[in-house]
């Protein structure tokens, strides 16, 4: 069966730093990968997904994520966090034989900007 | 245009009690999920309604859980018999196809508390 694991529960920063949020996913077939937030109080909304083609992919609100076939890694990074990033972040994949269309999540990392 | 609503946005109800939720999707979308997100668990997928192909109900975790599609459109999930346990936040998503690579777009959730 397919999971997604994502490595940080909670990750402190500071406003203006740079961060990287990490996820790994298991599947030996081809899956698609995706970054959802999910600010407090609302649904979740897409970041950023990976399909196919280039492996560096942006996304909305400055973020970027690498995906990485050998690493069956996605980690998703900004190079400078706002305040306003302060929310949760969870990483999904859909496909690899098992699901019908349904995603997999992560159990989330938060993440929390300070001035 | 209009998102993914969810209503009502929270139920607090007594151990032993029926609930129905309600989701309505984003018009002219096909596919519809229902996921539950809790503490203990992360955001677990429970039910995926696809045009007029059976719904893949693999992800309820009872009998207790049902949930119906009428007309393509909205859609009603349906807590029989309630628990302590049951107490989640159910999102529910639409997306434009059933395709592994579509964005599903989420709704803000319904917060449910059995007391």
């Amino acid at each position: 069966a397919q999971s997604v694991t994502q490595l940080d529960s909670q990750v402190p920063v500071f406003e203006e730093a740079p961060v990287e949020l990490r996820c790994n996913y298991s599947s030996s077939v081809s899956v698609y990968l995706f970054w959802y937030v999910q600010y407090p109080n609302q649904g979740l909304q897409l970041l950023l997904k990976y399909l196919s083609g280039s492996t560096l992919v942006k996304g909305i609100n400055g973020f970027e994520a690498e995906f990485n076939k050998s690493q069956t890694s996605f980690h998703l990074r900004k190079p400078s966090v706002h305040i306003s990033d302060t929310a949760e972040y969870f990483c999904a994949v859909s496909g690899g034989g098992g699901s019908q269309g349904n995603l997999i999540f992560g159990k989330g990392t938060k993440l929390s900007v300070k001035p | 245009g209009a998102g993914v609503s969810q209503s009502p946005s929270n139920k607090v109800t007594e151990k032993g009690k029926d609930v129905e939720l309600r989701c309505d999707p984003i018009s002219g979308h096909t596919a519809l999920y229902w996921y539950r997100q809790s503490l203990g668990q992360g955001l677990e997928f429970l039910i995926y309604f696809q045009g007029n192909s059976a719904p893949d109900k693999s992800g309820l975790p009872s009998d207790r859980f049902s949930a119906e599609r009428t007309g393509g459109s909205v859609s009603t999930l349906t807590i029989q018999r309630t628990q302590q346990e049951d107490s989640a936040v159910y999102l529910c998503a639409s997306s434009l196809g059933g395709g592994l690579q579509e964005t599903q777009y989420f709704g803000p959730g319904t917060r449910l508390l059995v007391l």
